[in-house]
């Protein structure tokens, strides 16, 4: 079946360092990758997506792109700030006909220090 | 414009209990989706409901079960409580005719099963 592993957190960062989530799965077919965040006291939130091979997912700073020959969706920002502290859950959503469901990692927490 | 609310934000039950919790989704979306997230876990599909019908329903028993109404609300109700269902239960929405993955999220319904 479908499966997303991450890398294991906590992840704790000094202001400005550079930043690297790693994210594998396991899929049938093309599956749409996706990167959610959750911020405390928050509702998860989309962060970025890619839907095909070498499609690159960009939002605030963070990047990722869909590795199909690596089945790898890896996060990345240059210089984390001490706002973007959070939870982070890499998805896949397959794309099959009738599916609906997002399968989601086990996220990774990340604590940037002052 | 109002996000995806849901209510209870805690509660608390016994063993062999039954519990309702309670989503609106996010203005404008007809969609609803339910995940299961036991703590330090990604969220799990339950199930997601379009047009008042279970669309897609993920690994999770007959205990389970939904309910979407005309205005696209949606309960989860769970029946014969077991302590392995403490976990938070998040509720996201989207728009069922475009199938991006790009889910809203509440902040979710806590229930700790004593």
């Amino acid at each position: 079946g479908n499966s997303v592993t991450q890398m294991e957190g906590p992840v704790t960062l000094s202001e400005e360092a550079f930043l690297t989530i790693n994210c594998t799965y396991t899929a049938t077919g093309y599956p749409s990758l996706f990167w959610y965040v959750q911020y405390p006291g928050e509702g998860l939130q989309l962060l970025l997506k890619a839907t095909k091979a070498d499609d690159k997912g960009s939002n605030k700073g963070f990047e990722a792109t869909y590795r199909k020959e690596t089945t790898s969706f890896h996060l990345e920002k240059g210089s984390v700030q001490v706002s973007d502290s959070a939870v982070y859950f890499c998805a896949l959503k397959y794309s099959g006909a009738g599916s609906y469901q997002l399968t989601f990692g086990k996220g990774t927490k990340l604590s940037v220090i002052p | 414009d109002a996000g995806v609310t849901q209510s209870p934000t805690h509660l608390i039950k016994t063993r062999g209990q039954q519990v309702t919790l309670r989503c609106s989704p996010k203005s404008g979306h007809d969609t609803v989706s339910w995940y299961q997230q036991a703590l330090g876990q990604g969220p799990q599909f339950i199930f997601q409901y379009y047009e008042e019908e279970e669309r897609q329903r993920g690994n999770f028993p007959d205990r389970f079960s939904g309910h979407q109404f005309p205005n696209y609300s949606s309960e989860l109700n769970v029946n014969a409580l077991l302590l392995g269902d403490s976990a938070l239960y998040l509720c996201a929405s989207s728009l069922g005719g475009r199938d991006t993955g790009e889910l809203f999220f509440g902040e979710g319904s806590r229930l700790t099963v004593l």
